[in-house]
């Protein structure tokens, strides 16, 4: 099974409004990141919140990491026609060397 | 200056061929990592590769082999192609060393999506 599951799927709203993605996993981890895809693009890396940290901001969007719950969630304020795309949540496991990375949230802003 | 770069974009073949992609990244990164993307958005890593020596091995048929010259460079060549190869596959770097520190961040190529009939 998945380490890192994106909660919703998708998700659309009006321009303006805040967006809330989440992120659960299973085992213990070094850190989190969120990614962002574009249609047709590469994914892109928006924040990372390490295991000994609740919330990080970086402009518009919010991190936070509740561990005991193994959850994250990703809130972008004030959004944009620009933010429709796909996110993803990464997770690195204590030692390990790779990313492991959910599903992703399809995110649409209707303008 | 592109920081991750594959070639081809696309890439259309009949079953049974061989194809290779490749991955180019001008970042000084020491690690390089292939992944695999399905039709349902679903990212799993396939082979990492960290100063030219192969790191990470995932549970890939052997018909998939990387090869890395340097470590600026890692390629994927596919044998006897099948359908179910179908998917986007992308190219990524990242200073491993940086792994547990603030940064371990990944950068990701533009992808080439390879499709077989």
């Amino acid at each position: 099974s998945q380490q890192g599951e994106e909660d919703p799927q998708a998700l659309s709203i009006q321009e303006g409004e805040n967006a809330t993605m989440n992120c659960s996993y299973k085992t213990s981890i070094n850190n989190l990141q969120w990614y962002r895809q574009n249609s047709g693009r590469g994914l892109v890396h928006l924040i990372l919140i390490r295991s000994n940290e609740r919330e990080k901001h970086s402009g518009r969007l919010r991190v936070t990491l509740d561990t005991s719950k193994k959850s994250s969630s990703l809130l972008i304020t004030a959004s944009r026609a620009a933010d429709t795309a796909s996110y993803f949540c990464a997770t690195r496991l204590w030692g390990a060397q790779k990313l492991v990375f959910g599903q992703g949230t399809r995110l649409t802003i209707n303008p | 200056d592109t920081a991750v770069s594959q070639t081809p974009k696309y890439l259309v073949t009949q079953m049974g061929n061989d194809k290779s992609i490749k991955c180019e990244q001008n970042l000084g990164h020491d690690t390089m990592y292939w992944y695999k993307q399905d039709s349902k958005k679903f990212l799993k890593i396939m082979f990492s590769y960290n100063n030219k020596e192969l790191i990470i091995n995932e549970t890939v048929p052997n018909r998939f082999s990387p090869k890395s010259p340097d470590k600026a460079h890692l390629n994927l060549h596919i044998n006897s192609l099948e359908l179910g190869d179908s998917a986007v596959y992308f190219c990524a770097s990242s200073d491993l060393r940086e792994a547990t520190g603030q940064t371990d961040t990944q950068y990701f190529g533009p992808g080439t999506r390879l499709t077989v009939l």
